[in-house]
C-alpha cells in the first residue's frame, strides 16, 4: 500500500518561529508537491520537486521554502512563521499523473 | 492561479439521489482528475480521464469530459451517506503539477 506519512497531525507555533513540516513518502516516488488548502480557496499549491535536491515554485510560494536532501522526503520550511500562514499543510506524493496524499497538517500560528 | 472551478460548491440531497458536480478548467491539459477529501483528511484519488477520452465508469461514478468546452463532471449515482465529502477536480500541466479547484462540499442526508 501506498504511503505518505506527514510528521504532525496539529501543530501550534509563534509568530516569528521557524517551522518545518516533515513529509515522508515510502513508494520511490520522483514528483512530491507541498499545498496548504483555506476554506473558499481550496488547494493551493506552494512548491513541488520532481528529483532530488530540485525544486520548483508553486503558485503561491511566497513566506515558504523547500528541501529535497533524500528522494523519498521533501520538508516545507516556514522560515518566520507570521498570522496568516495558519493553515491545513498537504503534502503529496505522484506517480504518473495520480496523488498521493498524507493526512494533513493543521498549522496554527499564534 | 487555480486551474480548475468546481460548481456547485455545496451541494446537498438525500440518500439515493444522484449528485452531480461541475468542473471548469481555463488552460489545455493532459489529464483531468476527481479527488475526494474527507472532513479534515488527505485527498483521495477517485478516478482519471484522459484528454483524449469522453467518458469513463467507475463502479457508482461516472465522468464526463468536454474539451472544447474545458468542463468535466462528475456523477455518484445512488448516493448514500458515506458519500459525504469534499470533492476537487485536478488537472495537470507541464512537468506533472497538478493544481486542483476550490471544490464541491458534498452532504449526503441519511
Amino acid at each position: 500500500d501506498v504511503k505518505v506519512t506527514q510528521s504532525s497531525r496539529y501543530l501550534v507555533k509563534r509568530t516569528g518561529e521557524k517551522v518545518f513540516l516533515e513529509c515522508v513518502q515510502d513508494m520511490d516516488h520522483e514528483n512530491m508537491f507541498w499545498y496548504r488548502q483555506d476554506p473558499g480557496l481550496g488547494l493551493r499549491l506552494i512548491y513541488f520537486s520532481y528529483d532530488v535536491k530540485m525544486k520548483e515554485k508553486g503558485d503561491i510560494p511566497e513566506g515558504y521554502s523547500v528541501s529535497r536532501e533524500k528522494k523519498e522526503r521533501f520538508s516545507l520550511i516556514l522560515e518566520s512563521a507570521s498570522t496568516n500562514q495558519t493553515s491545513m499543510y498537504l503534502c503529496a506524493s505522484l506517480v504518473g499523473t495520480e496523488a498521493f496524499f498524507g493526512q494533513g497538517t493543521r498549522l496554527t500560528v499564534v | 492561479s487555480q486551474q480548475g472551478e468546481e460548481d456547485p460548491q455545496a451541494l446537498s440531497i438525500q440518500e439515493g439521489e444522484n449528485a452531480t458536480m461541475n468542473c471548469s478548467y481555463k488552460t489545455s491539459i493532459n489529464n483531468l482528475q476527481w479527488y475526494r477529501q474527507n472532513s479534515g483528511r488527505g485527498l483521495v484519488h477517485l478516478i482519471l480521464i484522459r484528454s483524449n477520452e469522453r467518458e469513463k465508469h467507475s463502479g457508482r461514478l461516472r465522468v464526463t469530459l468536454d474539451t472544447s468546452k474545458k468542463s468535466s463532471s462528475l456523477l455518484i449515482t445512488a448516493s448514500r451517506a458515506a458519500d459525504t465529502a469534499s470533492y476537487f477536480c485536478a488537472t495537470d500541466r507541464s512537468y506533472q503539477k497538478v493544481t486542483f479547484g476550490i471544490g464541491t462540499k458534498l452532504q449526503v442526508i441519511p
